[in-house]
């Protein structure tokens, strides 16, 4: 398996809803990233695990707590969304070091 | 603090053309530089990935190198394709390897 899958592929949400985007792997990948991207924009670094551990936050608003439960999975909590949240969130994973990345095919948010 | 820059910033060209993307960065201490292709609302696929050490990779028609010393990398695609449209960005990691910037990317459309 050399995919990276997220799940939903799509999610509407209001601002006072709490939802989660769930982002696997089964590469025996080491580091795990979540990423998000705004429309005709580059990539954002927002949060990177290794060996399930957080070992780079950005800077990123409360609003947005990310849980790696074990090497294969990543999530990526939601809460008291503001509509300029609404972007595609991507998950990404990569052995580290000088290996390049693998990402899935994203989440697009929109908050209502 | 790196920063990526792509030139150009969008491209059109007749089918068949051999054409040539460009990124530059800021800081020559990388630890890879990756290629990647992303279509309209979807995640990203990787193309082709430079270690820090080498000067150039290869795959089908796509051919990138890397010249860490003077902070570029170019992108080279013959005989384009109309399913050659899409985005390309460039991202570079840096020595940890855990951190990836990004370009803001070229857009390209090949005209059939």
């Amino acid at each position: 398996d050399t995919e990276v899958t997220q799940t939903p592929k799509h999610l509407v949400m209001g601002m006072t809803n709490k939802k989660s985007l769930k982002c696997e792997q089964h590469m025996g990948h080491r580091a795990m990233y979540w990423y998000k991207q705004k429309a005709k924009k580059p990539p954002e670094l927002m949060f990177v695990y290794s060996y399930e551990k957080l070992s780079i936050n950005e800077s990123v608003p409360s609003r947005f707590s990310p849980e790696c439960p074990n090497s294969s999975l990543l999530n990526l909590h939601l809460h008291a969304l503001q509509p300029e949240d609404s972007a595609l969130y991507l998950c990404a994973s990569s052995q580290g070091g000088t290996y390049g990345y693998t990402f899935g095919s994203g989440t697009r948010l929109t908050v209502v | 603090k790196q920063e990526v820059t792509q030139i150009p910033a969008a491209l059109s060209v007749p089918e068949g053309e051999n054409l040539v993307l460009n990124c530059s960065f800021t800081d020559s201490a990388i630890y890879n530089l990756q290629w990647f292709r992303q279509d309209p609302g979807k995640g990203l696929t990787s193309l082709l990935l430079i270690q820090s050490s080498q000067r150039e990779q290869t795959s089908g028609r796509l051919n990138a190198s890397l010249d860490k010393s003077s902070g570029r990398s170019t992108l080279y695609i013959a005989a384009s394709q109309p399913g050659d449209s899409a985005t390309y960005l460039c991202a570079v990691a840096d020595t940890g390897g855990f951190k990836t910037i990004f370009g803001a990317g070229t857009r390209l459309f090949v005209k059939a």
